[in-house]
């Protein structure tokens, strides 16, 4: 049971664009919202989270937006840049579990063409 | 603040071996966790330690195994390896807040 659904599977953005990624979770026990950038070869970094008290979180140019009834959550990237192209997971937590234990979406391969 | 280490980068080993990977968390980080990165099935939860005790495991066999030391530091050994075991392993550090930071990951290759 995929409990963590991330669309679109890949995404091509031009320069100075807008990239979107849609995910929606079944728990309703998660509480903690995560977004991870990795690079190939590289380690999942965190990116920017959030947590069911606040409807939207903005750092620089990425801005999560969240949907408690729904059960959707979304990474939006503004002026997207070459840069930014990378492989990105959302993922869902509860805190209320008693331990650390993320779960994942499959993943967006962005690409932003210059 | 140094980040999460992992040992080693990469790995080459025969099925029916066995592998020990080691995981050193951010400084002052009590929480490790470690996760399977595969290209069919994403990133999935293996299990949890804080303070040496196992807290948490994922859905996977009984030859996936780990433990953590006095100092955070967390090993993960895997037995009788199978091929379909290559993957990328990686460790999280956890902080108190629930942030988790990952480390680069050990890419094991079974043959």
């Amino acid at each position: 049971q995929q409990q963590v659904k991330q669309s679109p599977q890949s995404l091509i953005v031009q320069k100075g664009g807008i990239s979107i990624i849609n995910c929606a979770y079944e728990n309703t026990a998660f509480d903690y919202f995560p977004w991870y950038q990795q690079f190939p070869g590289k380690g999942p970094a965190l990116l920017i989270a959030i947590r069911p008290d606040v409807s939207e979180k903005k750092e620089g140019r990425f801005t999560i937006s969240f949907n408690k009834s729904a059960k959707q959550f979304s990474l939006h990237i503004m002026d997207s840049q070459p840069g930014d192209s990378a492989t990105y997971f959302c993922a869902a937590e509860s805190s209320g579990a008693g331990s650390y234990q993320l779960t994942f979406g499959k993943g967006t391969k962005l690409s932003v063409i210059p | 603040k140094a980040g999460v280490t992992q040992t080693p980068r990469y790995l080459i080993k025969t099925r029916g071996q066995q592998v020990t990977l080691s995981c050193s968390p951010i400084s002052g980080h009590r929480s490790v966790s470690w996760y399977q990165q595969t290209p069919g099935q994403g990133l999935q939860f293996l299990f949890e330690y804080f303070s040496e005790t196992q807290r948490n495991k994922g859905n996977f066999p009984g030859r996936f195994s780990g433990r953590q030391f006095s100092n955070s530091r967390s090993e993960m050994n895997v037995s009788t390896l199978e091929l379909g075991d290559s993957a990328l392993y990686l460790c999280a550090s956890g902080s108190q807040n629930y942030e988790q930071y990952f480390g680069p990951g050990t890419r094991l290759t079974v043959t």
